[in-house]
């Protein structure tokens, strides 16, 4: 089983639809991120949480909220999605002790 | 604020062809450097890191050297196989409270010919 785990692995709504997209893991990581990606872009911080009890904006949060349901689970809402946040979404996870960050496989989001 | 740029892509070689990817980064600290690895259909993965100056990260078969005289951290593999054919992306981030915060540059996807 992967260590880091996104579901759905892909998706197409509507806009305006309400969206939540989970990441769960097996790693025992204090720290989880969700990023996206676009093409020519890289990867952009959307919102990272180092504890439970602890949530942050990344660079590019608006439109965007955040769960932190236990130390293992983090999800990402699109309230009312539109088209511009079509893209690849990642999860990624990393403990407390100065370690690399450890990715999911994505979600491929797509927003019509 | 923080910034890695990458050499554009895409970038064909030939299998057995010596590869560079260039990588630039602006930071206001002393920032750690990395490069993951993205292959079809699946996330990032770490191929290889540095935490200091002049400190090479090695893995695979690539290397790469943080010269911060230059703020750079380029990609070099001697001899590329097709199995190499993926998106390479370099990216920094600071240790302390601040960890994991990765800033990546915009990717340079790699294929490699038989």
């Amino acid at each position: 089983d992967a260590d880091v785990t996104q579901t759905p692995r892909n998706r197409i709504t509507k806009t305006g639809k309400r969206i939540m997209l989970e990441c769960s893991q097996t790693k025992g990581h204090d720290r989880m991120y969700w990023y996206r990606q676009d093409p020519g872009l890289g990867l952009r911080l959307i919102y990272y949480s180092f504890d439970v009890k602890d949530i942050n904006k990344g660079e590019i949060s608006d439109g965007y909220s955040v769960s932190r349901q236990a130390q293992a689970k983090f999800s990402l809402s699109l309230e009312s999605a539109i088209p511009n946040q079509t893209a690849l979404y990642f999860c990624a996870t990393s403990d407390s002790n100065n370690q690399p960050q450890h990715f999911g496989d994505g979600t491929r989001l797509s927003i019509l | 604020g923080d910034s890695v740029t990458q050499m554009e892509g895409p970038v064909t070689l030939s299998e057995e062809a010596f590869l560079t990817i260039n990588c630039t980064y602006t930071a206001t600290g002393y920032p750690s450097l990395f490069w993951y690895v993205q292959y079809p259909g699946e996330g990032l993965q770490l191929l290889l890191k540095a935490t200091k100056a002049d400190d090479k990260g090695s893995n695979k078969g690539f290397e790469a050297t943080y010269r911060k005289e230059t703020t750079s951290f380029h990609l070099e593999k001697g001899s590329v196989q097709v199995s190499d054919s993926a998106v390479y992306f370099c990216a920094l981030s600071y240790g302390g409270t601040s960890y994991g915060k990765l800033t990546f540059g915009q990717g340079t996807i790699l294929t490699v010919h038989p």
